[in-house]
């Protein structure tokens, strides 16, 4: 059973800079897995922000980054806006299969 | 515009069946990967299964596999999931959503629809 872990809530401040991670239970998350995030509003569809690890979409706010950081992928979110305040997942390919993490729940405060 | 929109979500008895549809436009279909994806009620995402454009390539998460069948119909620009022998933990709402060129290099599952809520209950 693949478990994909990102961290169950983060808190930040209005213009701070924080970053969620997504780890694989296989061991260290590689361009292989092409990582990809998503953000979900209440009531809302999760739109994408990342894919292929670091690639934007052409909706995706610049100060949004993705990367592989210590055996993880990461997002990284530069100078929070109070509309950040959303729930995060990452996503990975194992070859056959995608799995989600469980989701980060990113409050701005 | 690219557009997705999902329908024949409802409620159903444990152990019955549903058909979902995805209807789609604003691009060209027929050279996409698509995807369906669930969520249940207060709970994160989960990823039911792909499709490539010829159906040659499909796969399913463990949780649905040999209950579901993902399809699709070009000429109709139109994704399918059928869903059987349900259970109360198939509640959730399903979405559709479109992923990467079919002949392309961009692993990405990026528009997705509003999603359909399936609810399994007696």
């Amino acid at each position: 059973q693949t478990v994909v872990t990102q961290e169950p809530s983060l808190t930040v401040s209005p213009g701070g800079t924080v970053t969620l991670t997504c780890a694989s239970s296989t061991g260290a998350v590689t361009s292989g897995f092409h990582p990809n995030w998503f953000q979900q509003k209440p009531g809302q569809a999760p739109r994408s922000l990342i894919y292929d690890t670091s690639n934007k979409q052409s909706w995706t706010p610049a100060r949004l980054s993705g990367s592989l950081l210590g055996g993880k992928a990461a997002l990284t979110l530069l100078g929070v806006q109070p509309e950040d305040e959303a729930e995060y997942y990452c996503l990975l390919w194992y070859g056959g299969v995608w799995v989600f993490g469980g989701g980060t729940k990113l409050t701005v405060l | 515009e690219v557009q997705l929109v999902e329908s024949g979500g409802g409620l159903v008895q444990p152990g019955g069946s549903l058909r979902l549809s995805c209807a789609a436009s604003g691009f060209t279909f027929s050279t996409y990967w698509m995807h369906w994806v669930r969520q249940a009620p207060g709970k994160g995402l989960v990823w039911v299964s792909h499709v490539n454009n010829d159906e040659e390539r499909i796969t399913y998460a463990d949780s649905v596999k040999g209950r579901f069948t993902i399809s699709r119909d070009n000429a109709k620009n139109t994704l399918y999931l059928e869903m059987n022998s349900l259970r109360a933990e198939d509640t959730a709402v399903y979405y559709c959503a479109r992923g990467g060129r079919v002949t392309g290099t961009s692993w990405t599952i990026d528009y997705w629809g509003r999603g359909t809520l399936v609810t399994v209950s007696s």
